[in-house]
């Protein structure tokens, strides 16, 4: 059980265009979703924090006109990178948090996604 | 601030033990955990200790101290497969997850 997904797995695009990265939960309801970046041999970096239905909650410095997510349902939730540059070329992971569940403090987390900028 | 400070790299030989610490301050506590990372891949999760004491798990334990803010993983009878980074991660007191710069240990034959 408690098993997220996140798709695509490796994205390659130009500067400029946008990529949206889904995450989803396959076997249970996150009333939460976190969103992280990851650069090489870094530690992760949260992005935001998105509850079902309403609007995220950006960290400092991260720009939420540039990185758009939206958690629409329990299972779903997504980020577009918008106007991608060589810059924002990363590991992307996503986790998802049940509170409602028996590991409400867990965080089970998504296999990632390589973001490219060419 | 909230800090938490693990070591940056660690050695150890196959078959052996391993200890790896985590010393944390931050505003409140709701647990820590510990996550294994593979390069290129996400962290699984290890361990979660909300109440002082040693949990074990196979190969694995992890101890708590939460009147000195101090944590460790145990690793016993390491193989290859355990090179990766070990992160230490605590749950503040908003429930967001401040996570550590990562322990990479690096596993010899």
């Amino acid at each position: 059980g408690a098993v997220v997904s996140q798709h695509p797995s490796r994205v390659i695009c130009k500067s400029g265009t946008s990529v949206k990265i889904e995450c989803r939960s396959l076997d249970f309801q996150a009333t939460t979703m976190f969103w992280y970046r990851q650069f090489p041999k870094q530690s992760l970096m949260l992005m935001a924090t998105s509850n079902e239905g309403s609007k995220a909650t950006y960290e400092q410095g991260v720009e939420k006109d540039k990185f758009l997510i939206n958690h629409a349902s329990l299972t779903l939730s997504t980020l577009t990178v918008t106007s991608a540059h060589p810059e924002d070329s990363s590991f992307y992971i996503c986790s998802a948090r049940n509170l409602a569940g028996p590991s409400y403090n867990e965080q089970f987390f998504g296999p990632g996604t390589r973001l490219t900028v060419l | 601030g909230q800090n938490i400070d693990q070591p940056t790299e660690m050695t150890a030989t196959e078959g052996a033990i391993v200890q790896i610490n985590c010393t944390y301050q931050t505003s409140g506590f709701n647990g820590l955990f510990w996550y294994q990372q593979h390069a290129g891949e996400a962290p699984t999760f290890l361990s979660y200790n909300v109440l002082d004491g040693l949990e074990e798990k196979g190969r694995f334990s992890s101890f708590l101290s939460r009147s000195k803010g101090y944590s460790y993983l145990l690793l016993k009878e390491l193989q290859m497969k355990d090179s990766a980074s070990y992160l230490c991660a605590v749950l503040d007191s908003n429930y967001q997850l401040i996570w550590g710069a990562g322990t990479k240990l690096i596993i010899k034959p």
